[in-house]
């Protein structure tokens, strides 16, 4: 799988939206771009996920830059519950394996 | 909605001792993960089940790790015996299916403290 390159940390007031930036210059035409975070104490939970269009649900919306090098994780309007580390994470399709690396931890900050 | 669900939540023990871990997926999910994760790190798969068969143990540590899904239902991780490092937060998450682009939902993991 495509290594993925996050900054360690990233604050954001509440209320505001938070852009978590994700580099994955190595990527392959059969690799998608999957989103996770970590609450503190709890497992990681699935947010979002993209192949080469922008994508948008309930949590999140997606940016893929056209060449596919990067990817912006957007939350809208952050909340303090949306403080937990985010994982970008590049997955072949047809394979399951998910590998994580250190992922950014986001703070919203009152 | 369905869970993941993981039993003990927290899991101190010596040393050299024996434990063991228990995860329940999400009712008709095939696939079943083990993961570890050490303090400041993301998860690291140890080990994939598909049904009751072992798809990736690679990164399992055989000589002191076990598991088990013998129904292909709710799972079993052992380490025996279990040494300082293994300190870490086990994590189970299951999934649909094997491949695809389907998502894996984890349960609230087992923290464990080895003295």
């Amino acid at each position: 799988d495509a290594k993925t390159t996050q900054p360690p940390s990233m604050d954001c007031a509440e209320g505001r939206a938070a852009n978590l930036p994700c580099n994955h210059s190595t990527i392959s035409g059969n690799e998608y771009v999957y989103w996770y975070r970590q609450i503190h104490s709890q497992g990681p939970q699935y947010i979002i996920h993209g192949l080469k269009n922008n994508e948008t649900n309930e949590m999140a919306s997606l940016i893929i830059t056209e060449d596919r090098k990067s990817s912006t994780l957007i939350l809208p309007h952050a909340t303090l519950r949306d403080t937990a580390v985010y994982y970008c994470i590049v997955r072949v399709e047809g394979y399951s394996t998910l590998t994580f690396g250190k992922g950014t931890m986001l703070l919203v900050s009152p | 909605e369905a869970e993941v669900a993981q039993s003990p939540r927290y899991k101190i023990t010596e040393k050299s001792q024996a434990v063991a871990f228990w995860c329940d997926p999400i009712s008709g999910h095939a696939t079943l993960y083990w993961y570890r994760q050490i303090l400041g790190q993301g998860p690291e798969l140890l080990v994939q089940f598909q049904d009751e068969s072992v798809v990736d143990d690679s990164q399992l540590p055989k000589d002191r790790f076990s598991a088990e899904r013998l129904k292909g239902v709710d799972s079993t991780l052992k380490i025996q015996p279990a040494e300082l490092g293994d300190s870490a937060m086990y994590l189970c998450a299951s999934s649909h299916l094997a491949g695809g682009i389907n998502e894996q939902f984890f349960g609230p993991g087992t923290r464990l403290t080895v003295l």
